[in-house]
């Protein structure tokens, strides 16, 4: 069961446009991260959100984190080709008398045209 | 950059052979996990560890066996490996607190069993 769903999956888009990434779940999760990753490499984090309604510029990159703690997004204004990657969406849970558990979602895969 | 390595960085392996990846840090972190990163599914945990000698199993742990001897290395084992164990295999720390929970991903390992 894929907990966390991201929406698009895949995203072409010309330089100078502006994106939106989604995050959604039914559950509720104690924080939610972003990350980056490139071809190769390992996911790299953006962010990490804690409270619900909570919003965190990174430059040109605007991540919010929902009312209810159920879901995210990610905005990225006027997108440069640096900003290609693969974006992913985790969220942490705490069951009781449990580890915290991560829930990864799939990915949207961004490609960004010069 | 969290001082972590993978080594090796690319194997190719034969069906039932048996495969040990090494993930190394260098910052003392308590937390270890094991990934696996497939199209269409995601980041999938196999295995993490909480400290030198304590490890649980994740959502993924069948064929998966590790090892933690010292708080540097979180070593992850496959001991007959077969070809639905190609993947790419991404070792993790974990820091920030129960509420602001963080990961960072080491290089990643390619692994191909033929």
């Amino acid at each position: 069961t894929q907990l966390l769903e991201q929406s698009p999956q895949f995203l072409s888009i010309q330089e100078g446009e502006n994106l939106t990434v989604y995050c959604n779940s039914s559950s509720v999760f104690s924080s939610l991260q972003w990350y980056r990753q490139e071809p190769g490499e390992g996911p790299v984090l953006l962010v990490t959100v804690v409270t619900g309604g909570e919003v965190k510029k990174l430059k040109r990159l605007t991540f919010q984190f929902g009312d209810a703690r159920k879901d995210s997004s990610l905005h990225i204004t006027a997108a440069q080709p640096g900003d290609t990657g693969l974006y992913l969406c985790a969220g942490s849970q705490t069951p009781s008398g449990g580890y915290q558990k991560v829930t990864f979602g799939t990915g949207t895969k961004l490609q960004v045209i010069p | 950059d969290a001082g972590i390595t993978q080594s090796p960085r690319h194997k190719v392996t034969e069906t039932g052979t048996p495969v040990t990846l090494r993930c190394h840090q260098t910052e003392n972190h308590r937390y270890m996990y094991w990934y696996r990163q497939d199209p269409g599914h995601g980041l999938r945990l196999i295995h993490y560890s909480y400290g030198v000698k304590d490890t649980d199993k994740g959502e993924v742990s069948d064929g998966y066996s590790v090892s933690r001897s010292k708080t540097e290395d979180f070593l992850l084992t496959l001991e007959s490996a077969t070809s639905s164990q190609t993947s790419v295999y991404f070792c993790a720390i974990r820091t920030g607190t129960t509420s602001s929970y963080e990961q960072y991903f080491g290089p990643g390992t390619r692994l191909t069993v033929t």
